[in-house]
């Protein structure tokens, strides 16, 4: 099963103005990251947050995490037009293998 | 730097024929590679982890005789689908991962598979 859950799963906004999306996992993680997708093509990766941090800012991008609310939130903010994308959250248990699990994703149109 | 490529972008074949994919990192060496599954307007699904000279860890519900993953080299993972049905078009993604174990993935940029 999806280790992360994403809302909203669509998101239509003005550019110019900011989005906000926000993702829930279930198991204790070492960290957890933001991926962007265009369509067809692969994943890009955006920012990584560990688990013994609470905020973390690269650009426009701003990204919390709530370790006991097991929730993060990804904000974009004075989007642009090439913002559009789909946004994926994505975890790694704490035990076992080295693998991320993602999210539903958040399907994001910024309108000119 | 830490580029993947992936190869062929898009294929279409034949029900019954087998299709390799392959993804390469191109500046950096990669123990361990992701292979995922994307249908249309939903998430990843890890089909299996590629692991430099030792069989593959497959997911559970992952035919591993149907998704053949070999990767032999620290830079080349090749995804072979075997005996293709129309179910398995899709759109099929690798990663990789360079350092530390739980650092970011670098993705390639997919290969769409259309089974006729």
């Amino acid at each position: 099963s999806q280790q992360g859950e994403e809302d909203p799963q669509a998101l239509s906004i003005q550019e110019g103005e900011n989005a906000t999306m926000n993702c829930s996992y279930k198991t204790s993680i070492n960290n957890l990251q933001w991926y962007r997708q265009n369509s067809g093509r692969g994943l890009v990766h955006l920012i990584l947050i560990r688990s013994n941090e609470r905020e973390k800012h690269s650009g426009r991008l701003r990204v919390t995490l709530d370790t006991s609310k097991k929730s993060s939130s990804l904000l974009i903010t004075a989007s642009r037009a090439a913002d559009t994308a789909s946004y994926f959250c994505a975890t790694d248990a704490r035990q076992g293998a080295q693998k991320l699990v993602f999210g539903q994703g958040t399907r994001l149109t910024i309108n000119p | 730097g830490a580029v993947v490529s992936q190869h062929p972008s898009w294929v279409i074949c034949k029900s019954g024929t087998s299709v390799k994919i392959e993804c390469r990192s191109l500046d950096f060496q990669a123990t361990t590679m992701f292979w995922y599954r994307q249908f249309p307007k939903q998430s990843l699904m890890l089909m299996a982890t590629s692991n430099e000279g030792s069989k593959a860890t497959y997911e559970q519900g992952v035919e591993k005789d149907k998704f053949l993953i070999n990767h032999a080299s620290l830079t080349l993972s090749t995804l072979t689908v075997t005996s293709a049905h129309p179910e398995d078009s899709s759109f099929y993604i690798c990663s990789a991962r360079e350092g530390r174990a739980f650092g970011p993935l670098h993705f390639g940029n997919g290969t769409r598979l259309t089974v006729t």
